[in-house]
């Protein structure tokens, strides 16, 4: 199985913070990542994937980026409504895997 | 509008079973890998098992292979998880996820509960 290690599992940020997210995978895996953001109560929503690729009608403050084992979800001024958790995962294998996620706090 | 809606979730006592559904809408059902995620109270996201839109692979995660069965029904756009020998780290909720786009999850139910304990 591949592994996924995100840091930091939560931090604290304000209104217009730039605010960075990390994903190691534990083997290469090209650039078979997404990104997902998920509010309580609520599925995750996809945000970002193949490594860099921005969904339809996410706004552009997300970007993410990487390749091999380190990716990284940048939020370059965070907004109220992007206080949430956040989760890696690789495509890589057919089997998904999901790193252990990280919450944006106020 | 494409969705996903799961049903099936509830309230069961340990080593008993339950039939999950997942009834897909407004798109071509039978072309797409279909997946289940698990989310325990208060943890991460977990992978639980896939169906191939061929009908040749079906995956599990460790934690529940020879106790969880993924099928699918085509004609009925309808994705299913038998689980049986359920256990209390079983309780979480399940949600179904589609790669419609690719290989990312980009169109998720909205879950269902279930509750294993006595």
């Amino acid at each position: 199985d591949i592994q996924l290690t995100q840091s930091p599992s939560s931090l604290s940020a304000s209104v217009g913070d730039r605010v960075t997210v990390t994903c190691r995978a534990s083997q290469s895996i090209s650039t078979y990542v997404s990104w997902y953001q998920q509010k309580p109560g609520k599925p995750p929503r996809l945000l970002i994937y193949a490594a860099s690729i921005l969904q339809s009608g996410v706004p552009s403050r997300f970007t993410g980026s990487g390749s091999g084992t380190d990716f990284t979800l940048t939020i370059t001024s965070l907004q109220p409504d992007d206080f949430a958790t956040y989760y890696c995962q690789q495509s890589y294998l057919f089997y998904p895997t999901f790193g252990g996620g990280t919450k944006v706090e106020i | 509008e494409m969705q996903l809606v799961e049903s099936g979730g509830g309230l069961v006592q340990p080593g008993g079973s339950l039939r999950l559904s997942c009834e897909a809408s407004g798109f071509s059902f039978g072309s797409y890998w279909m997946h289940w995620v698990r989310q325990a109270p208060g943890q991460g996201l977990v992978w639980v098992s896939l169906f191939s839109s061929d009908g040749f692979t079906t995956t599990y995660a460790d934690s529940v292979r020879g106790r969880f069965t993924i099928s699918r029904d085509n004609a009925k756009n309808t994705l299913y998880l038998d689980m049986h020998s359920l256990r209390s780290d079983d309780t979480a909720v399940y949600y179904c996820a589609s790669q419609l786009g690719g290989d990312a999850f980009d169109l998720w139910g909205h879950g269902t509960l279930v509750t294993v304990s006595t």
